[in-house]
């Protein structure tokens, strides 16, 4: 079973359109991430989340926007869609943030390829 | 902003150890040392970290120097399914939300 999966694995639309990508972990983590990878393929950290608190990279267009219906899944959703959107969107998961000191390892999950036309 | 310099790409022939190393001069005592690695297409995947003391996994060793300012990823015996992004990483506790920040990474080659 793939431990963080995300939906769809591709996705094309137009500008101006709204759309969801979905992330799901069956890890049991308490913490979800999502990442932006661009065309440059610089991995930049949009968004920190666990049931207590969101943390946002302040970088981050408030047209994007975490939804986490459970403690299993979490969602971006993307309003307005624009050109400068398409990337590759990867959700990832951990254990938390204080075990052991350090910052818990990182899953990733397969990526979502978003192409905005 | 990424705090470590890496190469941007190594070549390694298949079987030999391939030795990836990073700089992380204004590292502070309370960070880590992380290791993910990205195979085409693919999400990252975790190899290892540390603070002080060499570490060693079923994956690869990590040597960091008594400074702490560089560290060496060493993957003992590299096979062609070890091309990838490799991308060196510091952080903390006290980086708000755990959040890891990438820097461009080394693209390791793996030649047969």
């Amino acid at each position: 079973d793939t431990a963080v999966s995300q939906t769809p694995k591709y996705l094309v639309t137009q500008m101006g359109n709204d759309k969801s990508i979905k992330c799901e972990q069956n890890l049991g983590h308490d913490t979800m991430y999502w990442y932006k990878q661009d065309s440059k393929k610089f991995l930049k950290i949009m968004f920190s989340y666990n049931n207590k608190e969101l943390i946002i990279n302040e970088t981050v267009p408030n047209r994007f926007s975490p939804k986490s219906p459970d403690k299993a899944h979490l969602n971006l959703h993307i309003n307005s869609l624009e050109l400068g959107d398409s990337a590759v969107y990867f959700c990832a998961s951990s254990r938390g943030r204080l075990a052991g000191g350090y910052q818990e390892t990182q899953y990733f999950g397969p990526g979502t390829r978003l192409l905005v036309l | 902003d990424a705090k470590t310099t890496q190469p941007p790409s190594m070549d390694c022939a298949e079987g030999r150890a391939a030795n990836l190393p990073c700089n992380h001069s204004t590292i502070s005592g309370n960070e880590y040392v992380y290791w993910y690695r990205q195979i085409h297409s693919q999400g990252p995947q975790y190899i290892i970290h540390g603070l002080k003391n060499n570490e060693t996994n079923e994956m690869a060793s990590l040597i960091i120097t008594e400074d702490r300012k560089s560290s060496t990823l060493i993957l003992p015996h590299a096979t062609l399914r070890d091309t990838a992004v490799y991308y060196c990483i510091v952080g903390s506790l006290n980086n708000a939300g755990n959040m890891l920040t990438f820097g461009g990474g080394t693209r390791l080659m793996v030649k047969p």
